[in-house]
């Protein structure tokens, strides 16, 4: 397994403003992956963290919006751009260990205003 | 696109009760995995299924993985509070992962 941390835990933003969310790993993975969780609702992928290379991005979303940097192989952060109530979801980072076992953190709960 | 259809959306039980649980897909998948997701946490890894027939346990927890490669099952022997949550079934789909929607177990007082 892994032990995934993010931070922050939780915030509130005011709409317009940007936030960005931390995530480290205790070991090197080489795939890291940010998922968004909206209110009631399953895990969707934004998009895989690529060290040394650009973020590959799920359908639905882009890099102006969620710019995302993989500096190293422990380490990832990803950026909320331009805020609106629309993005108030949990934000999750995830690695893979193993055969396609994905490890999550505890998550980043964001909240617009 | 590829769906996990997850079954029930959400359970009411007892405590002490079993618990099934079930996912299934129009598409064959090669892994099936079971996770649980407590109020404000990320999501866990319960139970990783790689064979078609395979039968694996962790604690109270067993899940099938279905013969047809469609389907994956979940039971929950002798459910306590701390088994409320929601439980995702997942499966790797062209290089990533993809979730079902869940289902919600709730333990009556």
């Amino acid at each position: 397994s892994a032990v995934i941390s993010q931070k922050p835990s939780r915030d509130i933003c005011q709409r317009g403003t940007s936030l960005t969310i931390q995530c480290q790993v205790d070991s090197q993975v080489t795939m890291m992956f940010w998922y968004r969780q909206q209110p009631g609702q399953s895990l969707t992928l934004i998009a895989t963290a690529n060290q040394g290379s650009e973020a590959t991005y799920e359908s639905g979303f882009v890099i102006d919006k969620f710019p995302i940097s993989r500096p190293n192989l422990t380490f990832s952060t990803l950026t909320v751009s331009n805020m609106s109530p629309e993005d108030s979801s949990i934000y999750l980072c995830s690695v893979e260990k193993g055969m396609n076992e994905q490890f999550f953190g505890p998550g980043t709960r964001l909240t617009v205003l | 696109g590829q769906q996990l259809n997850q079954s029930p959306q959400s359970m009411f039980i007892q405590e002490g009760e079993d618990v099934s649980m079930n996912c299934t897909s129009s598409s064959i998948f090669n892994t099936w995995l079971w996770y649980k997701q407590d109020p404000g946490e990320g999501p866990v890894l319960l139970i990783a299924l790689y064979k078609a027939g395979e039968l694996t346990s962790n604690g109270r927890l067993t899940a099938q993985f279905g013969i047809t490669r469609k389907d994956s099952f979940l039971n929950i022997s002798a459910s306590i509070p701390s088994d409320v949550g929601i439980y995702f079934c997942a499966g790797p789909k062209d290089d990533k992962i993809i979730f079902g929607k869940g289902t919600r177990l709730h333990i009556l007082p």
